[in-house]
């Protein structure tokens, strides 16, 4: 049983570019969550998708938007890259049919930005 | 609004010591914590996820307490050993339920 998966493992990319994140979520799961965790920090939540909608936003700016297709998989892009969007970025996965379901976590995007 | 608090932030210890790591939030009203251990570089692996009616969750040497009146968590691992040293996150769900608010974690070296 395949966990959550994520794609490409690590990426360079230069200001002011912009760059396409994939996750695949757990076997079953349906709701893709993501995460940002800048270097020695704890992960902040992005935002999290559910039916293809975006269900609820963390404090990000516009630039941060995703996708969710019919097959439960997400993207998450980013415009207009900034230095500061130099993190690890971390998929989670859940299942619906409730409030507070455990996420599993994928092994994250290194993004650099120079 | 939620906040998660680790204590320490490093901590260094030899090989074999029980040791304790401490997580706070500031709303009690959680639904349930979370640990979590992340290698460098790495993704997050689940540790323990205690429901709030619970007191304390263990697997194998882990044991992790929590007393939602003093919006306090602890993790105390056994017989600490080399490929214990990562850093260990604590979560707890926002009230939607929909995102884990996280602490800055406690990055743990375990020298053999």
């Amino acid at each position: 049983d395949a966990g959550v998966t994520q794609s490409p493992t690590h990426l360079i990319k230069t200001r002011g570019q912009q760059v396409t994140l994939r996750c695949s979520p757990k076997s079953g799961h349906d709701t893709v969550s993501w995460y940002q965790q800048a270097l020695g920090q704890g992960p902040q939540f992005i935002f999290q998708y559910y039916e293809e909608e975006e269900r609820q936003r963390g404090n990000f700016p516009d630039r941060f938007s995703g996708h969710q297709f019919p097959n439960y998989s997400s993207e998450l892009n980013v415009n207009a890259l900034l230095l500061g969007d130099s993190a690890l970025y971390l998929c989670a996965s859940s299942s619906s049919g409730g409030r507070y379901r455990e996420q599993y976590f994928g092994p994250g995007t290194r993004l650099t930005v120079t | 609004k939620q906040e998660v608090t680790q204590i320490p932030a490093a901590l260094s210890v030899p090989e074999g010591e029980n040791l304790v790591l401490n997580c706070s939030f500031t709303d009690s009203a959680i639904y349930n914590l979370q640990w979590f251990r992340q290698d460098p570089g790495k993704g997050l692996t689940s540790l323990l996820l205690i429901q709030s009616s619970q007191r304390e969750q263990t697997s194998g040497r882990l044991n992790a307490s929590l007393d939602k009146s003093s919006g306090r968590s602890t993790l105390y691992i056994a017989a600490s050993q080399p490929g214990d040293s990562a850093t260990y996150l604590c979560a707890v769900p926002n009230q939607a339920g929909t995102a884990l608010i996280f602490g800055k974690g406690t990055t743990l070296s375990v020298s053999s």
